[in-house]
């Protein structure tokens, strides 16, 4: 079954850029969507289709996908970013969801 | 208003059954695939399973395949997913997410928006 690999935290200061990875065996070849999780309320989707952006999510949050490797990537990150973050794909082979174990980010 | 709305959790014995329901209100809920998700108390996102936005398509993860039964119903009143959960076990403890895909008439690859606000289940004796 197709895995994917998230580390399991990333801390950065505030107003710094934050980089969540997404490890998966070319992944590139997939479309990836990213998940932003805060306590005890449900995930939203910050980033779909490798890059694109639900209207109503800031413009610090982007994403790429290349090789073997997704990013999510926050620029100028401020304490309300402060979540668990999820990337998930459609894994054609399994005809099965996959989410990424979750990054949860800390901001310093 | 897109408003996903599940009920239908509670606290049951490992062996019994339980029917989650997702009531679906603010789009056309027959054009959309529906997915179920769940998170475990202090962990990440599982997938449990999907159905077409036809109902003619289902997929279950493994951990579930076998015991767990997706449907829905596209009339036009009712616009309710459901989860039939047969012979649960302590690891099926979880808050269980029901959630909507992005495009019309896609078929699982699609985005997940957006969630609705889950419904526990927990599963002891």
């Amino acid at each position: 079954s197709y895995v994917l690999t998230q580390p399991p935290s990333v801390s950065v200061a505030p107003g710094q850029t934050a980089r969540i990875t997404c490890g998966g065996n070319n992944i590139g070849s997939k479309s990836v969507h990213w998940y932003q999780q805060k306590p005890g309320q449900a995930p939203v989707v910050v980033v779909y289709d490798d890059s694109d952006r639900p209207s109503g999510i800031p413009e610090r949050f982007s994403g790429s996908n290349s090789g073997n490797t997704a990013t999510l990537t926050i620029t100028r990150v401020e304490a309300g970013d402060e979540a668990d973050y999820y990337c998930q794909v459609w894994d054609s082979s399994s005809d099965h969801v996959v989410f990424g174990g979750g990054t949860k980010l800390t901001v310093l | 208003q897109v408003q996903l709305v599940e009920s239908g959790g509670g606290v049951v014995q490992p062996g019994r059954s339980l029917r989650l329901s997702c009531a679906a209100s603010g789009f056309i809920f027959s054009s959309y695939t529906m997915h179920w998700v769940r998170q475990a108390p202090g962990k990440g996102l599982e997938w449990v399973a999907l159905i077409s936005y036809d109902g003619n398509n289902k997929y279950y993860a493994d951990s579930v395949k076998g015991r767990f039964i997706i449907s829905r119903d596209n009339s036009k009143n009712i616009n309710t997913l459901y989860l039939q959960m047969n012979s649960l076990r302590v690891e099926d403890t979880a808050v269980y997410y029901c959630a909507k895909e992005g495009q019309q008439l896609a078929h699982g690859g699609d985005w997940f928006d957006p969630w609705g606000q889950g419904t526990l289940v927990t599963v002891s004796s």
